[in-house]
């Protein structure tokens, strides 16, 4: 079966780095999907990886390991407003997104 | 106004009752999803449309009717719902169907079944 697998809830300080992780178990690749969702709003896309490595964005990197179906989205310079959730989603073969469950991010002062 | 909006943000019903819900896209996209979106469970796709004609239906019980009159316009007719139908549905659009450009979601609208 294909499935996403990624912590349940994750506690940082303001100011640190954090380090989100996601691995992947799908039929075919067709990238990689991070999402921010704050508490009741919508989801919002963070980026997209295809390919092996690092692709840095501002405070936030996402990385890809397609021979280890490993992705991380690594936080830096951790603000208050980064506390939300944080979705990794694959894509298939068959151009189908495959969603895990998220993760929850706590920010403390 | 830009982005994708939905209609109502909240939304009580009971199971015998038939109301609908709203989604609309000015991103000129040509696919719109609905997804249903559970406490601690990934997002389940129900739905997605690509030019107005449905490319996906997940195994979505009847009680959820979807309706695409155009491409910016997207609607979820809901009747005799269950408890369990209680969630987060959020709409979404993007470029196309193929899922390897960035989607776009509205804020969702909230439902509770009574």
């Amino acid at each position: 079966g294909q499935n996403i697998d990624q912590p349940t809830e994750m506690t940082a300080t303001e100011g640190a780095i954090v380090q989100i992780n996601c691995t992947y178990q799908t039929s075919g690749f067709n990238g990689l999907f991070w999402y921010q969702q704050h508490a009741g709003e919508a989801p919002t896309f963070l980026s997209y990886n295809v390919l092996d490595g690092l692709e840095e964005k501002g405070r936030f990197s996402s990385f890809l390991s397609r021979s280890k179906g490993y992705s991380y989205l690594l936080l830096k310079e951790l603000q208050m407003k980064d506390s939300a959730s944080y979705l990794c989603a694959s894509v298939d073969s068959n151009y189908q997104l495959i969603w895990g469950a998220g993760t929850k991010l706590i920010i403390k002062p | 106004e830009t982005g994708v909006t939905q209609t109502p943000r909240h939304l009580v019903m009971g199971m015998t009752n038939k109301k609908s819900l709203k989604c609309e896209q000015h991103l000129g996209h040509n696919a719109m999803y609905w997804y249903k979106q559970s406490a601690k469970k990934p997002l389940e796709l129900m739905f997605v449309y690509s030019l107005e004609e449905r490319v996906e239906n997940n195994s979505v019980p009847s009680r959820f009717s979807p309706e695409c009159p155009n491409s910016s316009h997207l609607f979820l007719h809901l009747h005799t719902l269950q408890p369990e139908d209680s969630a987060l549905y959020l709409c979404a659009s993007s470029q196309d169907w193929t899922n390897t450009g960035e989607l776009f979601f509205g804020e969702g609208s909230r439902l509770t079944v009574l």
